[in-house]
């Protein structure tokens, strides 16, 4: 069974870097499949922040471009996001989770979510 | 705003059908399949459909998705109290270059 377990900062200074990681257990990274990130405001619905493959390719909304980064560490089997100069409006539940195969880019499995604020 | 336009609720009564539409343009859902997810209060959304109607392992065939031209739907039969959750459809949009997300619809089981 595939898992995703994100980590990282609960909170976040106004104007640094949001640093999370995605430890992925049950399947391999290098063997396939494209892993993005996603994040939900309190009481708001869902964006698309990036996937990456496990070479290293990556695609980011362009809303968010200019400040994401993610990366991929195949040997520990985790994906890593960076979000630069946040604001009070990057707070958010990030998501990490599996894009499947299909045209429509589905997400099969999820992280359970790491809430991250943005306050001094 | 949400690339992908639905309505913030709807609700039906135990044992009905109800559906959920999730309009988009040219651009997304005509062009590309959507995906459906279940998001049940404080948990990660679940997905339900993907691509032309298709159901992860472990989904009910009380759940189906079609789509018409710029529209798509979700389709919940046989409703249950346990079906109470926001559901959100989302695609691929081919002039933006990302992946987009409908803003929800709280589904209330009445």
């Amino acid at each position: 069974q595939v898992q995703l377990q994100e980590s990282g900062p609960g909170l976040v200074k106004p104007s640094e870097t949001l640093s999370l990681t995605c430890a992925v257990s049950g399947y391999s990274i290098s063997s396939g499949y494209y892993w993005g990130w996603i994040r939900q405001p309190p009481g708001k619905g869902l964006e698309w922040i990036g996937s990456i493959y496990h070479s290293g390719s990556t695609y980011y909304n362009p809303s968010l471009k200019s400040r994401v980064t993610i990366s991929v560490d195949t040997s520990k089997n985790q994906f890593s996001l960076k979000l630069t100069s946040v604001t009070a409006a990057d707070t958010a539940v990030y998501y990490c989770a599996r894009v499947a195969l299909g045209s429509s880019l589905p997400f099969d499995y999820w992280g359970q979510g790491a809430l991250v604020t943005v306050s001094s | 705003q949400s690339v992908l336009t639905q309505p913030p609720s709807v609700s039906a009564a135990p044992g009905q059908t109800v559906t959920i539409p999730c309009s988009g343009t040219s651009s997304n859902v005509e062009k590309n399949y959507v995906s459906w997810y279940q998001q049940l209060p404080g948990t990660a959304p679940k997905l339900l459909i993907y691509d032309r109607n298709k159901r992860p392992s472990g989904i009910p065939d009380r759940f189906s998705g079609s789509k018409s031209g710029t529209s798509a739907t979700l389709g919940i039969t046989g409703l249950q109290t346990g079906d109470e959750a926001d559901y959100y459809c989302g695609t691929w949009d081919s002039f933006l270059s990302a992946v987009v997300f409908g803003g929800g619809t709280k589904l209330t089981v009445l």
